[in-house]
């Protein structure tokens, strides 16, 4: 199975803050890399998909870039409804594969 | 508009078989590319892949679960039934299920799950 590692776990910022989360593949995805948010009692949502596609929707201060092992989650701005938990997920192969999440939090 | 909902029950006994289903609106799972997934995540806890079914029947598993998870389809009823034995405690979670087509290659859509305890 393919491992997701992000990093950090957690992170506290304050809104107006730009802010990056990574994920390290443990091998080579090419750009099936996604993105989702989660906020607390809710379904995730798709934000980014095949690393740096924007799902429709969502805000273009959301984005996302990497290919190969390594990528990372941009918000260039933060907002107050972007405090909630961030997963990566790998779709190169079956198992799919989750990140164990970043908790973004208000400084 | 697409929509997927889950249901099954609420609490389920240790050793016992959890049936879960998926019922879905505004796509259809006989439409090539079409797939649906279960994904679980336990209170406090990161996000974990179960099962897929796609379009034309071919099915994948977790690693760590296949032994004891079995994933259908009913396309004439818009359904996708998750089947887990042996239910254990550490399987309390709450279950989705998404939609995976092979234009985005990733989990559109989301039901809103469903909270299974496994408990005596």
């Amino acid at each position: 199975d393919i491992q997701m590692t992000q990093s950090p776990s957690s992170l506290s910022a304050s809104v107006g803050d730009r802010v990056t989360i990574t994920c390290r593949a443990s091998q080579n995805i090419r750009s099936y890399l996604n993105w989702y948010q989660q906020k607390s009692g809710k379904a995730p949502k798709l934000l980014i998909y095949v690393a740096s596609s924007l799902q429709s929707g969502v805000p273009s201060r959301f984005s996302g870039s990497g290919s190969g092992t390594d990528f990372t989650l941009t918000i260039s701005s933060l907002q107050p409804e972007d405090f909630a938990t961030y997963y990566c997920q790998q779709s190169y192969s079956t198992p799919r594969t989750f990140g164990r999440g970043t908790k973004l939090e208000i400084k | 508009q697409v929509t997927l909902r889950e249901s099954g029950p609420a609490l389920v006994k240790p050793t016992q078989t959890l049936t879960l289903t998926c019922t879905f609106s505004g796509f259809s799972l006989s439409t090539s590319g079409m797939c649906v997934s279960w994904i679980r995540q336990p209170p406090g806890k990161a996000l974990e892949w179960l099962a897929r079914i796609d379009w034309d029947d071919d099915k994948y598993y977790s690693t760590s679960l296949e032994t004891r998870l079995t994933i259908s389809k009913d396309t004439s009823k818009n359904q996708v039934v998750l089947t887990v034995t042996n239910m254990d405690p550490a399987d309390t979670a709450t279950y989705y299920c998404a939609r995976e087509f092979a234009g985005l290659t990733a989990f559109d859509i989301w039901g809103q799950g469903t909270m299974v305890t496994v408990s005596s």
